[in-house]
């Protein structure tokens, strides 16, 4: 089956410094892959995604590449800022190869980040 | 972007009384609505997706009589949950998903906030 795997938090960081979120998959075809972000007592975002191998995605100053070799989307943010604390969820969609995308979202378990001033 | 708003944003109930939780897409038409439930500082249970006009599919281990989801129009579903109990509370969250390009992803509303007491 599809599953995500995203390293434990939580990740405290202070202002500026260089931060990576890893995030593993397994699944079958050729899914999309998201990093969702859920600020405190709100819903979740999409920050990013990626829907085929060696896409990178962007936003916001955070980048991912989807790395099919190493069945990965690890987030990266090269300064972070103490408006970035969060909860970062890695997700994936599957879509199979013909193109079929099925609707559901496989979440990992979230990281928490804590960035200090 | 698309906008999805849920309704309330917090509710407290008494054991044994319903609620019911509403999703609404605001500048698309949600031909797919999923309703997940976050546990404190877990990921996202995907437990029902719904299409517009037919009964929802409940993921494994999901009570459809307990967790009555209707999604009678493109903009709105309900998650009624019935007779309540202290270990249903919880975060709610929806999703909408649309057929339009811009609208193929799914976007989440901000989530509800369900305490039993």
């Amino acid at each position: 089956g599809n599953s995500v795997t995203q390293m434990e938090g939580p990740v405290t960081l202070s202002e500026e410094a260089f931060l990576t979120i890893n995030c593993t998959y397994t699944a079958t075809g050729y899914p999309s892959l998201f990093w969702y972000v859920q600020y405190p007592g709100e819903g979740l975002q999409l920050l990013l995604k990626a829907t085929k191998a060696d896409d990178k995605g962007s936003n916001k100053g955070f980048e991912a590449t989807y790395r099919k070799e190493t069945t990965s989307f690890h987030l990266e943010k090269g300064s972070v800022q103490v408006s970035d604390s969060a909860v970062y969820f890695c997700a994936l969609r599957r879509v199979d190869a013909g193109g079929t995308s099925y609707g559901k979202l496989t979440f990992g378990q979230g990281t928490i980040l804590t960035v200090h001033p | 972007g698309a906008v999805v708003s849920q309704h309330p944003s917090r509710v407290i109930c008494k054991s044994g009384t319903s609620v019911k939780i509403e999703c609404r897409s605001l500048d698309f038409q949600a031909t797919t609505m999923f309703w997940y439930r976050q546990f404190p500082k877990q990921s996202l249970m995907l437990m029902a997706t719904s299409n517009e006009g037919s009964k929802a599919t409940y993921e494994q281990g999901v009570e459809k009589d307990k967790f009555l989801i209707n999604h009678a129009s493109l903009t709105l579903s309900t998650l009624t949950v019935t007779s309540a109990h202290p270990e249903d509370s919880s975060f709610y969250i929806c999703s909408a998903r649309g057929l339009a390009q811009l609208t193929h992803e799914q976007y989440f509303g901000p989530g509800t906030r369900l305490t039993v007491t």
